[in-house]
């Protein structure tokens, strides 16, 4: 099926260190997600962008629909432990509500 | 607050038998998703109904149905479970509405499924 390539595939870093991973596809999105997951539970929406080029922020963290419409960015700032998870994005093609998953990224954070 | 739950949270059970997941969501969506998540694989799309009596075959359908007679609930459920089967499976919903930000899925906090 449709895939995204989300990489990397994990990270480890020190608090206070900026993080960026990224999404992309050989298709064209309308809209691009990114979710969060903590261990034993669902995913939780951070950011939504519905336009090409857009970039939204949502606190520490900044998201970038990219201009192809084929990738996404997500950047998160001053890293803190809390950060700790693993970082989903999707993407929305076409007519109908489905999504399509990256494989995620899994964060770690060292205090 | 709206919010959509899922039952049990954990499962264990035998192969051969038939389960029953629930999900319950209180936003009024019409769009509800199931899927499991598994190690190196993500999430991958099991069934999806996008209103009451619609139900829509996912990637990973086979094995699993679902039925939709009201807007809330979209139980999943596997006729005889495998061990192929063992996974967390999570439930989301999203609105129809270009006003409400329609493509946006919420997610349940999952439901753990061991079959022996």
């Amino acid at each position: 099926g449709q895939q995204l390539n989300q990489s990397p595939q994990s990270m480890f870093i020190q608090e206070g260190e900026d993080v960026s991973m990224n999404c992309t596809s050989s298709s064209i999105f309308n809209t691009w997600l990114w979710y969060k997951q903590e261990p034993g539970e669902g995913p939780v929406l951070l950011i939504a962008l519905y336009k090409a080029g857009e970039l939204t922020s949502n606190g520490r963290l900044t998201a970038q629909f990219g201009i192809t419409r084929k990738d996404s960015f997500l950047n998160i700032s001053a890293s803190i432990p809390s950060d700790v998870g693993i970082y989903f994005c999707a993407g929305q093609k076409g007519s109908n509500y489905k999504l399509t998953f990256g494989k995620g990224t899994l964060l770690t954070v060292n205090p | 607050d709206a919010e959509i739950t899922q039952s049990p949270r954990h499962k264990i059970t035998e192969t051969g038998r038939q389960v029953t997941l629930a999900c319950h969501q209180t936003w009024n969506h019409n769009n509800m998703f199931w899927y499991r998540q598994d190690l190196g694989h993500g999430l991958r799309l099991i069934h999806y109904s996008y209103g009451v009596h619609d139900t829509n075959k996912g990637e990973v359908s086979d094995g699993y149905s679902v039925s939709r007679s009201n807007t809330e609930d979209l139980p999943l459920t596997l006729e005889s479970a495998a061990s192929s089967q063992t996974s967390v499976y999570f439930c989301a919903s999203s609105s129809i509405s270009r006003l409400s930000s329609y493509n946006e899925q919420f997610f349940g906090p999952g439901t753990r499924l061991t079959v022996l």
